[in-house]
């Protein structure tokens, strides 16, 4: 089974500073897809960050991006110049191709805190 | 685009009774939708997975009995916790997908039960 491993429970960073949070995962198969989701305490799902395993390039949208790893099963997200509202639950999570097998495994989330 | 309603946000009941959640896909149709538990500084949890027309597929360890899911048309799952328990408080949310792979999964605000 797969499985998605989030290493860091909590992370803390200066605002204006850049942080980067792990995730690595498991799994026997060469095609899926990878999410980075934020959770506010408004609790909402977020989408951060989308990476196809076909794709050599490293997904960026702004100020976040990854450094996808296939051949480690890494799969870590960076934020620059973070900013007071980036602070939430951070979730990696998995999504295979294969037919039957489409859902999303998260890991066990990351909790960012932006310090003034 | 790509809307989904979870209604209610939140919603308390008393021991032994019953509590219908809604997931609805606003803007598109929706083959296969998910349901997710997550408690307290956790992770989701997946539930079951239902697609239009057929009987959910539910994670082992999930009562089918318990979390009745029902996805009748394309546009509209609901669970329903049958004779809940204090222990059934937990937040459900849902998500949605167009078709096989479609990707990302669409999220819905999220359900808070609280079982008095």
């Amino acid at each position: 089974a797969q499985t998605v491993t989030q290493s860091q429970p909590e992370m803390s960073v200066q605002e204006a500073e850049t942080v980067t949070l792990s995730c690595t995962y498991d799994t026997s198969e060469s095609d899926y897809y990878l999410f980075w989701y934020k959770q506010p305490p408004s609790r909402q799902m977020i989408l951060v960050i989308r990476q196809e395993a076909y794709k050599q390039q490293n997904a960026t949208e702004n100020r976040f991006s990854v450094n996808f790893q296939k051949a480690a099963k890494s799969f870590s997200l960076k934020i620059s110049d973070s900013q007071l509202g980036d602070a939430a639950m951070y979730f990696c999570a998995y999504y295979p191709f294969l037919q039957g097998a489409q859902k999303l495994v998260f890991g066990q989330g990351t909790r960012l805190t932006i310090n003034p | 685009g790509a809307v989904v309603s979870q209604h209610p946000s939140w919603v308390i009941c008393k021991s032994g009774t019953s509590v219908k959640i809604e997931c609805r896909s606003l803007d598109f149709q929706a083959t296969t939708m998910f349901w997710y538990r997550q408690f307290p500084k956790q992770s989701l949890m997946l539930m079951a997975t239902s697609n239009e027309g057929s009987k959910a597929t539910y994670e082992q360890g999930v009562e089918k009995d318990k979390f009745l899911i029902n996805h009748a048309s394309l546009t509209l799952s609901t669970l329903t916790v049958t004779s809940a328990h204090p222990e059934d408080s937990s937040f459900y949310i849902c998500s949605a997908r167009r078709s096989f792979g479609d990707s990302p999964l669409h999220f819905g605000n999220g359900t808070r039960l609280t079982v008095t």
